[in-house]
C-alpha cells in the first residue's frame, strides 16, 4: 500500500485518557501535516512537518497536543487528559515539497465518552 | 472572518443539471488554489487545482479570479455519483492547506 495510513481507524475513550494516534505517510513525502475535522465543517490545521522538523502549530493545539515526527518517517500525535470537545476525526495528510496538494489517510475517528 | 468561505449548501439538483459553486479567500498572498471532494465519512480528496487560466477535467470546469480572491467550480451534466462535499482549498506561502467549510451537493435522480 502506497498511500498515507493512519492507526487507528477509531477510538473510543474515556474523559481524562490519553490517547496516540499513528500517522505513515508516503515514503518519498517530506511533509507530514495534522488535522483536525468536526462534523460539518471543512478540516482544520493542526501542524506539520518536513522532515523531522516541526515548523507549524495553529492556536487550536492547546498544551495538552503533542505531535512528534522523530526521524522523518512517520509521526504521532498525542492528546493528554482528552474532553469532550475533542472528539473529531484527525487527518494525516502527506505531500512533497512544492506546489501540490495534499494526499489523506482515512483518518482516526476520536469519541470521548 | 474566515480565511477561505463557501456557501455550505446544501445544493439539490437533478441529474443532467449544471451547479456552480463559489468561494472567496482572504489572504492575498495564497499561492495554489484547489477543490477537493469529500465524501460522508471519508477523507478528502484532491478533485483538480485550480489556475488563473481556468482549467477543466471532462465535466469540471474551476476558473480562479486573483483580484477578486474569488475561486469557482463547475459541474456539467451532473450525475449522481457528484454527490459529496466539495472544499475549496487556498495554499499560502508558508505550506499549509487551508479548507472551506464545504458545499454539499446531491444530485437526484
Amino acid at each position: 500500500d502506497t498511500g498515507v495510513s493512519q492507526d487507528p481507524r477509531h477510538k473510543i475513550t474515556k474523559r481524562g485518557q490519553n490517547v496516540t494516534f499513528r500517522c505513515d505517510p508516503i515514503s518519498e513525502h517530506n511533509r507530514l501535516y495534522w488535522y483536525r475535522q468536526t462534523l460539518g465543517q471543512g478540516p482544520e490545521f493542526l501542524t506539520y512537518f518536513q522532515n523531522e522538523a516541526q515548523l507549524e502549530k495553529s492556536r487550536l493545539l492547546s498544551d495538552r497536543f503533542s505531535a512528534e515526527r522523530p526521524k522523518g518517517s512517520f509521526s504521532t500525535l498525542e492528546i493528554q487528559r482528552t474532553e469532550q470537545g475533542d472528539s473529531a476525526m484527525y487527518l494525516c495528510a502527506s505531500s512533497p515539497a512544492g506546489e501540490y496538494g495534499y494526499t489523506f489517510g482515512s483518518g482516526t475517528r476520536l469519541t470521548v465518552v | 472572518r474566515k480565511e477561505v468561505e463557501q456557501d455550505p449548501g446544501p445544493f439539490n439538483v437533478p441529474e443532467g443539471a449544471t451547479v456552480a459553486f463559489n468561494c472567496t479567500y482572504s489572504n492575498s498572498a495564497s499561492q495554489s488554489f484547489f477543490w477537493y471532494r469529500q465524501d460522508c465519512r471519508k477523507e478528502p480528496k484532491l478533485l483538480m487545482s485550480v489556475y488563473s487560466s481556468g482549467n477543466e477535467d471532462g465535466r469540471f470546469t474551476a476558473q480562479l479570479n486573483r483580484a477578486s480572491q474569488y475561486i469557482s467550480l463547475l459541474i456539467r451534466d451532473s450525475k449522481l455519483s457528484d454527490s459529496a462535499t466539495y472544499l475549496c482549498v487556498v495554499k499560502g506561502n508558508t505550506g499549509k492547506l487551508i479548507f472551506g467549510q464545504g458545499t454539499t451537493l446531491q444530485v437526484k435522480p
